[in-house]
């Protein structure tokens, strides 16, 4: 199975300040078909997770400009450029190249300072 | 609206079986993959199954094969989970998921559910 890890499991940010999360993969998230089938979402305290960012760097519908994608092969970034309260929760990349495992990063937990 | 409601959920023996259901509506259900997906309480998400749009392709994950068995009803707009033998590391709340598509983007799993809770106690 592709392992996701996720880098920091937490942090801390002030409303108004960037944030960036990295995810790596244990293999190469590049299909022959020339995607990569890397994603991002966001699961708010009692909430179902809710997608963000579809194939690396793409914003799915209603996503604030707010946040990107980055990366490329096996290393990732989700970016934040100015922090807002709503924001808080846990975030997860996630893999879709591998069936008949599809996995998830361990999540990062954002808090407001 | 696009909306997926999950059902079923409960608490159950360890030994026990439950039957997951998950109720579609506002897209055509039929035309999508579904997966289910499961988070233990206060832990990270894990993927639990996969079924294709006509139930010609089925994957499990290792944890739950030989046990779980997922299903469709295109004319009823349903998904289910059938979960036999449970064990207590299977309590978890439940969510189904669907893996949008077009001809250009593939958006992974872009609509989810609000989710069932199993807890698998005696």
């Amino acid at each position: 199975d592709i392992v996701m890890t996720q880098t920091p499991l937490s942090l801390s940010v002030t409303p108004g300040q960037p944030a960036s999360i990295s995810c790596k993969s244990s293999q190469s998230l590049l299909h022959s078909d020339r995607k990569t089938y890397l994603y991002w979402y966001l699961q708010k305290p009692g909430q179902p997770p809710q997608l963000l960012i579809y194939e690396v760097s793409k914003r799915f519908s209603g996503v604030p400009d707010r946040f990107s994608g980055s990366g490329s092969g096996t290393d990732f970034t989700l970016k934040i450029s100015r922090v807002e309260a709503e924001d808080v929760g846990v975030y997860y990349c996630m893999q879709t190249i591998q069936l008949p495992s599809y996995t998830f990063g361990q999540g990062t937990k954002l808090e407001i300072k | 609206e696009v909306q997926l409601v999950e059902s079923g959920g409960g608490l159950i023996q360890p030994g026990g079986s439950l039957r997951l259901s998950c109720a579609a509506s506002g897209f055509t259900f039929s035309t999508y993959s579904m997966n289910w997906v499961r988070q233990a309480p206060g832990k990270g998400l894990e993927w639990v199954s996969y079924i294709s749009s006509s139930s010609s392709t089925i994957y499990y994950a290792d944890s739950v094969k030989g046990r779980f068995t997922i299903s469709r009803d295109n004319a009823k707009n349903s998904l289910y989970l059938q979960m036999n033998s449970l064990r207590a590391e299977d309590t978890a709340m439940y969510y189904c998921a669907r893996e949008g598509t077009t001809v250009v983007d593939y958006y992974g799993m872009d609509v989810w559910g609000q989710g069932t809770t199993v807890t698998v106690s005696s």
